[in-house]
Parts: structure tokens; C-alpha cells; sequence
């Protein structure tokens, strides 16, 4: 079935340290692919998305770039704040037919300490 | 604050009880997901509603059921409850049908089975 492996965490990074959060995929179609990011307390939010190949999601200083090739879609910042400390999750859907759902992989959890 | 409303935040039972969770999804928003998340297994997908129809089903077990009412709230019926099943219970909500829409996730039901 489909499936998104993620890095198993927790990851601990200083203020302003580069950050990657690897994330594969298996599916048996062309998913569209999502980072969300939950904060302490609180519900997922949509991170970014990327809906093809080679697309490049980004927000907030985060990106992720599509790789059919690699079935990839890590994450990266440049240069993380503390108030990125949160776990973030890859997912991805396929629609179509009844396979209409979103899946996720198991979340990383993420400290930045200043 | 995404517009999904999840009540209760706390649930505290005792196994062999029902329990019923419910979710009010934003405004206009006509699909309504309903998400497990446990430690070991991490965010599962139960269910999807939209516009009171059943859309899709996951990983839901049979002691378990949910609808949609005709104002598009939802509610999540657990039954004969395990101590397995103490979880975060998530809603998400979205415009139209399909996952690749970005979903608004609430902040969760704690549900904790003693």
C-alpha cells in the first residue's frame, strides 16, 4: 500500500544550523506531496505542498522539491529559530477512485535551542 | 486558530464505555476527516465525510462510527473502549473532496482510557 517513511527523530539543532528532514515515499500512482507542521497544543497546519514532479514547494524559509526519480520530498531550512521547534510530518494523497485520503508518515519531532 | 472546533479537549473513561466526539468544521468547508493519533501508530486515517456522505474509509474499527449532519458537523461514536484506544482524536475539514486540498486540522480530543 502507500506509505511515507521519515528520518526518525528527535532532531536537536542550535539557532541559525541548517535543518533536513528526509521523507520517502511509496505509492502506486503520482501523489501530490505535503509537509505539515504541529505546534505544541495544537492541530497540524498545512506546511507546503508540491503537486508534480521537480515542483519545488516552499514557505516560512522552508522548502521541499519533488523527486520522482528518488520518491523524495525532504524538507530544508537554512537557518532555523526556535520558534520552528515543532514535529513535522510528510504526507501524501491520491486521488482518485477510493483511495481518498491522506497519509502521513509517523512525524519528526524537531528542538532548536537558542 | 484554523476554524475547527473539536470538543471536548479531554476525555477520561473506563474501558467497556461510549464515547461520542464531535467537530465543527470551518465555515463553507464541506468534507470533515477524522484522524487517530497514538505513539506507536502514529496519525491514522479513520474516516471522511462530505456533505453528509460517507467519501472514504481507513483504518476504523467496527466498534467505532462517525456521520455528518445536515450542518455539516460531525461527530465520532467509540464504543465498547479498549485501553488501546486512548489516542488524540483529530478533525480536519476542507472545501471539497479531495485530500490534496489543504486541510484545517483542530486542536484534538484527548482521549484517555482507563
Amino acid at each position: 500500500g502507500d506509505s511515507v517513511t521519515q528520518m526518525e527523530g528527535p532532531v536537536t539543532l542550535s539557532e541559525e544550523a541548517f535543518l533536513t528532514i528526509n521523507c520517502t515515499y511509496t505509492a502506486t500512482g503520482y501523489p501530490s506531496l505535503f509537509w505539515y507542521v504541529q505546534y505544541p497544543g495544537e492541530g497540524l497546519q498545512l506546511l507546503l505542498k508540491a503537486t508534480k514532479a521537480d515542483d519545488k514547494g516552499s514557505n516560512k524559509g522552508f522548502e521541499a522539491t519533488y523527486r520522482k526519480e528518488t520518491t523524495s520530498f525532504h524538507l530544508e531550512k537554512g537557518s532555523v529559530q526556535v520558534s520552528d521547534s515543532a514535529v513535522y510530518f510528510c504526507a501524501l494523497s491520491l486521488s482518485g477512485g477510493s483511495n481518498y485520503k491522506l497519509t502521513f508518515g509517523k512525524g519528526t519531532l524537531l528542538t532548536v535551542n537558542p | 486558530d484554523s476554524g475547527v472546533t473539536q470538543t471536548p479537549k479531554h476525555l477520561i473513561t473506563a474501558t467497556g464505555q461510549r464515547v461520542t466526539l464531535r467537530c465543527s468544521p470551518r465555515s463553507g468547508d464541506l468534507s470533515v476527516y477524522w484522524y487517530q493519533q497514538s505513539l506507536d501508530q502514529g496519525l491514522q486515517f479513520l474516516i471522511q465525510y462530505y456533505n453528509g456522505e460517507e467519501r472514504a474509509k481507513g483504518n476504523i474499527l467496527e466498534r467505532f462510527s462517525a456521520q455528518q449532519f445536515p450542518d455539516l458537523h460531525s461527530e465520532l461514536n467509540l464504543s465498547s473502549l479498549e485501553l488501546g484506544d486512548s489516542a488524540l482524536y483529530f478533525c480536519a475539514s476542507s472545501l471539497g473532496v479531495s485530500p490534496s486540498e489543504k486541510l484545517f486540522f483542530g486542536s484534538g480530543t484527548q482521549l484517555s482510557v482507563l
